[in-house]
């Protein structure tokens, strides 16, 4: 499987502030997800980010809210803007194999006072 | 209708024993399914997969997929506190994938 390496792991962030969160992975995949896990919730899905393509957002996030950006085929962004205390979470990506199998990095857990 | 069902637990059982997890689905044309085991504080690990009716073993694990009854399964047999944690479990179809929103399983000792 894929390693992958998400930057930063851990945030403490301001209200109204923005925070990018990097997703870099070790091999070439076509398809990359981000998704949001709440304390004690399960994962939900934010958007699906293609190389060369605009992200498709999932129903509830709006890119201006979350852009992401997909400039290669190992590499993508996440960034949660105008951050309030309900964006605190943990920010998770994933890539897909040829199987449907999703991998995820460890996540960054985000605090926003 | 929640698309992918399972029972938040927690479930207990004793170390050794057969613990038994399970998941439904609503989309019937649903072709991947997978269990995560995700420890606190980690993100998700794949443990199993399967894609056909029946049921896949590996180690101690087995996964049971029933396509009509949309009912995926995952048993963990001699079971080790090690095996606390949060399993989920995910549907994929052409589209998407769905994750349920877990089971936290305890194995005492």
């Amino acid at each position: 499987s894929a390693v992958i390496s998400q930057k930063p792991s851990r945030d403490i962030c301001q209200r109204g502030t923005s925070l990018t969160i990097q997703c870099q992975v070790d091999s070439q995949v076509t398809m990359m997800f981000w998704y949001r896990q709440q304390p004690g919730q399960s994962l939900t899905l934010i958007a699906t980010a293609n190389q060369g393509s605009e992200a498709t957002y999932e129903s509830g996030f709006v890119i201006d809210k979350f852009p992401i950006s997909r400039p290669n085929l190992t590499f993508s962004t996440l960034t949660v803007s105008n951050m309030s205390p309900e964006d605190s979470s943990i920010y998770l990506c994933s890539v897909e194999d040829p199987a449907r199998k999703q991998f995820f990095g460890p996540g960054t857990r985000l605090t926003v006072l | 209708q929640k698309e992918v069902e399972q029972n938040s637990g927690p479930l207990s059982v004793p170390e050794g024993a057969i613990a038994s997890l399970n998941c439904t689905y609503s989309d019937r044309v649903s072709q991947s399914f997978f269990w995560y085991r995700q420890y606190s504080g980690k993100s998700p690990e794949l443990i199993m997969s399967i894609y056909s009716n029946g049921d896949k073993e590996d180690g101690r694990f087995t996964a049971q997929l029933n396509k009509a009854s949309q009912y995926v399964s995952l048993l963990i047999r001699d079971s080790q506190p090690s095996d606390s944690a949060t399993y989920l479990c995910a549907v994929g179809n052409n589209n998407d994938m769905r994750f349920g929103a877990g089971t936290r399983l305890t194995v005492k000792p």
